[in-house]
């Protein structure tokens, strides 16, 4: 099993503003995936993230909005760019090691946006 | 494409009352199937699983048999507690996929 971190655990932004949000997993994992889930709803992917390539993003979400880095097998960012008060939610970090096929996930980051 | 389709919530029952959690999905090849639980606050935890048809899978009193003839794998619990109020959410993996496919999620409120 892995187990997840992240950082800040909730923030209150101001619109227009930028936030990262980090992601940190105790040991070396393949994939690692960011989420979003508004108030009791469904997950939301927003991007995979394999260290070495370039985040995959789905549909809805784009690379300026959201940019991610993964710049080793334990941890990664996730940027809210430009907030407005529609990206308020909670962002997930999730995990999945090369070995096994159930996911992982962090607390969570509670966003609001004002 | 792939998905998961669970019953809508919210489930609420008395301590001790007798659960079942209805999901059913569509997937070419061979699926793994989980169930994940979040508690208020937290995030996803992996609450049981199976990775072929006939497996059940068990964990803390939940049971959930993976049914190919009818793709579904309902989750059940004998005896409820309070402390098992949360979300639950069923999911796929299929083969060679990176991308979990989760459902929609079933809250579930369990009365003292």
């Amino acid at each position: 099993s892995a187990v997840i971190s992240q950082k800040p655990s909730r923030d209150i932004c101001q619109r227009g503003t930028s936030l990262t949000i980090q992601c940190q997993v105790d040991s070396q994992v393949t994939m690692m995936f960011w989420y979003r889930q508004q108030p009791g709803q469904s997950l939301t992917l927003i991007a995979t993230a394999n260290q070495g390539s370039e985040a995959t993003y789905e549909s809805g979400f784009v690379i300026d909005k959201f940019p991610i880095s993964r710049p080793n097998l334990t941890f990664s960012t996730l940027t809210v760019s430009n907030m407005s008060p529609e990206d308020s939610s909670i962002y997930l970090c999730s995990s999945r090691g090369s070995g096994g096929n159930e996911q992982f996930f962090g607390p969570g980051t509670r966003l609001t946006v004002l | 494409g792939d998905s998961v389709t669970q019953m809508e919530g919210p489930v609420t029952l008395s301590e001790e009352a007798f659960l079942t959690i209805n999901c059913t999905y569509t997937a070419t090849g061979y699926p793994s199937l989980f169930w994940y639980v979040q508690y208020p606050g937290e995030g996803l935890q992996l609450l049981l699983k199976a990775t072929k048809a006939d497996d059940k899978g068990s964990n803390k009193g939940f049971e959930a048999t993976y049914r190919k003839e009818t793709t579904s794998f309902h989750l059940e619990k004998g005896s409820v507690q309070v402390s098992d109020s949360a979300v639950y959410f069923c999911a796929l993996l299929n083969t060679g996929g990176f991308k979990t496919i989760f459902g929609a999620g079933t809250r579930l409120f369990v009365k003292a």
